[in-house]
């Protein structure tokens, strides 16, 4: 059960290039994350999509795309990369049921990383 | 607006010792909190989590949190630190807003086991 798969996951890029990152989980799950890490910073998530055909921002969207590609996949786009999104990127996915209060009380379950380097 | 403060960027114990890495939240509802932890270049694993069934939750690895809403602590706890459980640990709330599940971490915590 390989879970969520991300590629590559190692990139080196140029200023000014674009670039696709790869996403797939093979749970079932609704609801698909994209988080970037940066040391101190925690994870700081980038976009989610909470359905299939639905995407919105995070806290730090700025400079990047998603596609939900179908229930399995959900990718993330760098148009125009710049130094400042050298970083390693976890995509993640989980149930989102609707727990008491509203909440989603499933835990999310993330990918090994894919780390970015924009020179 | 939710937040998780994690006090203690780095946290060293011997082995056998205690681990407590503390975490606090700030949360306008009652919340949903997990622990992770992330080894070596690889993704964030659940520890375990809190849904409000018990304020004392059992994870994996021997490691336990309990919730205390009057502290508005969650904080992890191990009784014997092991040299495996070297790694970076974070604590997470889940959002009030709709059921996406989306999660505010906290800037984490390095626990380093000296032998």
């Amino acid at each position: 059960n390989a879970g969520v798969t991300q590629t590559p996951k190692f990139q080196v890029l140029k200023t000014g290039q674009s670039m696709t990152l790869q996403c797939a989980q093979d749970m079932n799950h609704n609801s698909m994350y994209w988080y970037r890490q940066d040391p101190g910073m925690g994870l700081r998530l980038i976009y989610y999509s909470a359905s299939e055909g639905t995407t919105d921002k995070g806290e730090v969207p700025n400079g990047y795309n998603v596609s939900r590609l179908n229930k399995r996949e959900f990718s993330l786009r760098l148009e125009s990369a710049a130094p400042s999104q050298t970083s390693v990127y976890f995509c993640a996915s989980s149930e989102a049921r609707k727990g008491v209060g509203g909440h989603s009380n499933q835990p999310q379950h993330f990918g090994d990383g894919t780390r970015l380097s924009i020179l | 607006a939710q937040s998780v403060t994690q006090l203690g960027s780095h946290v060293s114990v011997s082995e056998g010792a205690l681990v407590l890495l503390r975490c606090n939240y700030s949360s306008s509802v009652p919340p949903y909190l997990f622990w992770y932890v992330q080894y070596p270049n690889q993704g964030l694993q659940l520890l375990l989590k809190y849904t409000s069934a018990a304020t004392l939750v059992k994870g994996i690895n021997g490691f336990e949190a309990e919730f205390k809403k009057s502290e508005t602590s969650f904080h992890l706890t191990k009784p014997s630190a092991h040299m495996s459980d070297a790694a970076e640990y974070f604590c997470a709330v889940c959002r009030a807003t709709s059921n996406t599940g989306k999660l505010i971490f906290g800037q984490g915590t390095t626990l380093q086991v000296k032998p």
